[in-house]
């Protein structure tokens, strides 16, 4: 299994306040994305990185913002969490084209707005 | 814009029956990737496979197969002799060809499969 980490992996917290979710890998992989789950929805691309400080936006970025200073770690930041928010959160990573693998996801970080 | 349709919201069998999942697609792209991920209750996502378009021909793992046809835009995914430890959400993923990567991952919204005793 592909190393990667996401914490916390449950939080609760109130609407207004700002809340970072962050991504670890251990594979030194170039991409790295977040994404999203809701009931009907299927997951959604929120932001990805294709490098260190290189992030773009994905379907569902307003109200997000990302940041990846090191190759290891992507952090996701609800500014001003809202009720609409409470989700769960996956982060990816891209294994290099070539590879018989693929994307690997992370275990998730189910989030609570209240 | 890419698009993925799983029309089946919940597909209920009793086990050792056969279950076929659909998924259809809709892309601008020549080059694409198609995957289809597995999440089991404990709520992880696993990867059951990566199918890319100019290989079209159909794949079987043990159980599960899969079906591509480009003609239709589908790739379906069969899971025969179902197990009870086949219920889960599975999801179809659709993905533009980036030069070194598999690119973002476009979901369908699963299809939630329950299988019986």
């Amino acid at each position: 299994d592909a190393g990667i980490t996401q914490s916390p992996r449950h939080k609760v917290t109130e609407t207004g306040t700002p809340v970072t979710l962050r991504c670890h890998q251990t594979e030194n992989h170039r991409y790295m994305y977040w994404y999203r789950q809701d009931p009907g929805h299927g997951l959604r691309l929120i932001h990805y990185s294709y490098g260190v400080k290189d992030t773009d936006k994905g379907e569902v970025s307003d109200g997000y913002s990302v940041s990846r200073s090191k190759t290891e770690d992507f952090l996701l930041t609800l500014e001003s969490a809202t009720s609409s928010q409470t989700s769960v959160y996956f982060c990816a990573i891209s294994e290099p084209k070539g590879s018989t693998d693929t994307q690997y996801f992370g275990p998730g970080t189910r989030l609570t707005v209240l | 814009a890419q698009k993925v349709t799983q029309a089946q919201t919940e597909i209920s069998v009793v086990e050792k029956e056969d279950v076929t999942l659909d998924c259809v697609y809709e892309t601008r792209d020549t080059t694409y990737y198609l995957f289809w991920y597995k999440q089991p209750p404990s709520g992880e996502l696993v990867f059951l496979i990566r199918r890319n378009s100019f290989d079209e021909q159909n794949e079987i793992s043990g159980r599960y197969s899969w079906n591509f046809q480009k003609s239709t835009s589908s790739f379906n995914f069969t899971i025969t002799a179902s197990q009870v430890v086949d219920s889960a959400v599975y999801f179809c993923a659709l993905s533009e060809a980036l030069t070194d990567s598999w690119g973002k991952l476009q979901f369908g919204a699963g299809t939630q499969v329950v299988v019986t005793p």
